[in-house]
């Protein structure tokens, strides 16, 4: 089962920011966030992922609670091209855990509107 | 340079018949994986190679499914033989030395879909 909450769907208008929220209250200390994203009719695509403290690479910014209880990816201006499904995923990466084994869930369906 | 790449983009064939998926993963990525997004269900993770090697195939879903890497370069994905509920997308993805925690990124491909009738 997925370890992470999100909302099923969310909308955006262009060029504005888009906050995705991501709860994960079970999160464990080695647990990283990663969060992947699905264009249609593609395969999903990285988009960033961190351990404690907040990302930011040319895609967008990853922001984490103190407690890791939750996090939140920011696109900073929504295209039309950012349409997708966003998924938030927990994995353990150190060596001899889950390596490679994401845990997809539902994800939220973002809508870009022009 | 050449991301995943898979073959078949589509594939159709009637219950009882074998099929077979290749994947080409990124130039020098010691790691392939296998994921499945079957009808209305969430992508699901089938195995993981390093290398020629298994490290973890906890996915598979039975022992109609048979991946192999040999050379550790390609990968293919036997289905043999197919049921209706095989239908699905396949992905496969790759990625570098994940020892390096700073990296954690998945290459995935843009997936084989396969419809069994």
């Amino acid at each position: 089962d997925a370890k992470t909450t999100q909302p099923n769907s969310m909308e955006s208008n262009e060029e504005e920011p888009v906050h995705l929220p991501c709860n994960h209250s079970t999160i464990s200390g080695t647990d990283y966030i990663h969060w992947y994203r699905q264009l249609p009719s593609q395969g999903p695509e990285y988009v960033i992922h961190g351990l404690t403290s907040n990302v930011n690479n040319r895609m967008a910014s990853l922001a984490i609670a103190e407690d890791r209880k939750s996090s939140t990816l920011i696109l900073h201006r929504a295209t039309l091209r950012d349409a997708a499904v966003y998924y938030c995923i927990l994995s353990d990466w150190n060596y001899g855990g889950s390596q490679g084994n994401l845990i997809f869930g539902k994800g939220t369906k973002l809508s870009v509107k022009p | 340079e050449a991301g995943v790449t898979q073959f078949p983009s589509h594939s159709v064939i009637e219950k009882g018949q074998t099929v077979t998926l290749r994947c080409d993963p990124i130039s020098g990525h010691d790691n392939l994986y296998w994921y499945r997004r079957v009808m209305g269900k969430e992508i699901k993770f089938l195995l993981h190679f390093v290398k020629e090697s298994k490290q973890d195939e906890s996915g598979m879903p039975n022992n109609r499914f048979l991946a192999e890497r040999t050379g550790g370069t390609y990968s293919t994905l036997k289905v043999q033989p197919a049921e209706l509920e095989d239908s699905g997308v396949y992905f496969c993805a790759s990625s570098q030395d994940i020892k390096n925690v700073k990296s954690g990124e998945l290459f995935f491909g843009e997936g084989s879909r396969l419809t069994v009738l």
